[in-house]
């Protein structure tokens, strides 16, 4: 099945700073999607973007499908964006296939 | 509109018991998927139906098993539970193959 990384596994961010979080797959995909994970469990969908970029506030992404790569940036990074990040891609409809996460924490 | 509701949000259970977890999707919204999530594994597809069909299928045992209603509300079960099964169990309402709205999960333990 297709393969999806994601690095670095770890981050930490002094509150205010920048940050990029990367996400290699394997094959073509129809679909590439961002969550962002809470503490809670409860897994919020950011983007959908199989390629180009977009922004939402202080979170943009951009996918370059034909290097099958998807960038995230965090500016300006708050606590509240703590949490765990997971890049999903969708190698058939409705079925997503996630990459392992990175884990960002923002000290105050 | 309301969100995707799972219940219950813990279970408890032994080994060798069964359980049976539910999903109220969005309203309107008509294919309801599962996943697992565990800290070895991750994050990883169970199933997904639409309109009370099971179209795709994880890699998962057959202890494994769903069912959705007509009115799009699915259930999973699980069968013979082992230690392994201990995960939270998230379920995802989608209107188009695009976007998955995901509810708060069940945490289910195995003991």
């Amino acid at each position: 099945g297709i393969q999806v990384e994601q690095s670095p596994p770890d981050l930490i961010l002094q509150e205010g700073a920048n940050s990029t979080l990367r996400c290699n797959f394997s094959d073509s995909v129809n679909n590439l999607q961002w969550f962002h994970q809470n503490p809670w469990g409860q897994l919020i969908n950011l983007f959908y973007i199989p390629s180009g970029t977009k922004q939402n506030g202080r979170l943009s992404a951009t996918t370059v499908a034909t290097e099958r790569y998807s960038l995230l940036y965090i500016s300006s990074s708050q606590t509240t964006d703590s949490g765990v990040y997971f890049c999903a891609v969708e190698p058939d409809d409705y079925k997503l296939s996630f990459g392992a996460g990175t884990t960002v924490t923002v000290r105050a | 509109k309301a969100g995707v509701t799972q219940t219950p949000r813990y279970l408890i259970k032994t080994r060798g018991q069964q359980v049976t977890l539910s999903c109220s999707p969005i309203s309107g919204h008509r294919s309801v998927s599962w996943y697992q999530q565990t800290p070895g594994q991750g994050l990883q597809f169970l199933f997904e139906y639409f309109s009370e069909t099971q179209r795709n299928k994880g890699n998962f045992p057959g202890r494994f098993s769903g069912r959705q209603f007509s009115n799009s509300r699915s259930e999973m079960n699980v069968s013979t539970l082992e230690l392994g099964d201990s995960a939270l169990y998230l379920c995802a309402s989608s209107p188009d193959p695009d976007t998955q709205y995901f509810g708060p999960g069940t945490r289910l333990t195995v003991l």
